[in-house]
């Protein structure tokens, strides 16, 4: 039972290139997010999906897309990597209940230059 | 304003010195507050969820504790397996936001 399965786990990027991290879950669950850490702040939520085929913004999207494949992936997308975005970035699921915990894959350690 | 604090930041212990960590929060309605724990390179791994004033639950060294306005971790005679960064995040009941405090660096030296 693998849980939050991201890929890939590092990655280097030159500034206005573009990528997609994937993220995949095997719990069934109803809900999955995107979240970014940075040093000396709290995990920050990009965007979040609610369920298949619904997505919403969160507290940082700009610069970011996402889509949500089917109820097991949810990928998230850098159009034209920035400097800014130099962070590492989890993937989350849960059962989609406001009081159920997160579930969170191992992280993207993501580097632009 | 929404806002989860945790204190301290770092804290070094030795094996079997007990301590505890805060979270403190400013929601308008809780509706959940939630223990995470995170090694280094990994993502963070959910540890406990306290819904009200008063409750308690335990997982092996560690107990976590919730008032009105702040949550403990307790950690009783810690062990070197016990170093992790711990994170605390609050749900508030309004707005169904999650919010994250920034953690506390935990350290155990045998």
């Amino acid at each position: 039972n693998a849980g939050v399965t991201q890929t890939p786990k590092f990655q280097v990027l030159k500034t206005g290139q573009s990528m997609t991290l994937q993220c995949a879950q095997d719990m069934n669950h109803n809900s999955m997010y995107w979240y970014r850490q940075d040093p000396g702040m709290g995990l920050r939520l990009i965007y979040y999906s609610a369920s298949e085929g619904t997505t919403d913004k969160g507290e940082v999207p700009n610069g970011y897309n996402v889509s949500r494949l089917n109820k097991r992936e949810f990928s998230l997308r850098l159009e034209s990597a920035a400097p800014s975005q130099t962070s590492v970035y989890f993937c989350a699921s849960s059962t989609g209940e406001v009081e159920s915990p997160l579930h969170f894959g191992n992280g993207t350690r993501l580097t632009v230059t | 304003e929404d806002q989860v604090t945790q204190s301290p930041e770092a804290l070094r212990l030795q094996e079997g010195e007990s301590s505890s960590l805060n979270c403190s929060y400013t929601v308008s309605g809780l509706r959940g507050l939630f223990w995470y724990r995170q090694d280094p390179g990994k993502g963070p791994e959910f540890l406990f969820t306290l819904y009200s004033a008063g409750e308690e639950k335990e997982k092996e060294r560690l107990k976590a504790t919730l008032t009105k306005k702040e949550s403990f971790l307790h950690i009783t005679a810690p062990k070197p397996e016990d170093s992790a960064t711990y994170l605390c995040a609050v749900r508030d009941y309004n707005t169904d936001k999650l919010i994250f405090g920034t953690g506390t660096r935990l350290q155990v030296f045998p």
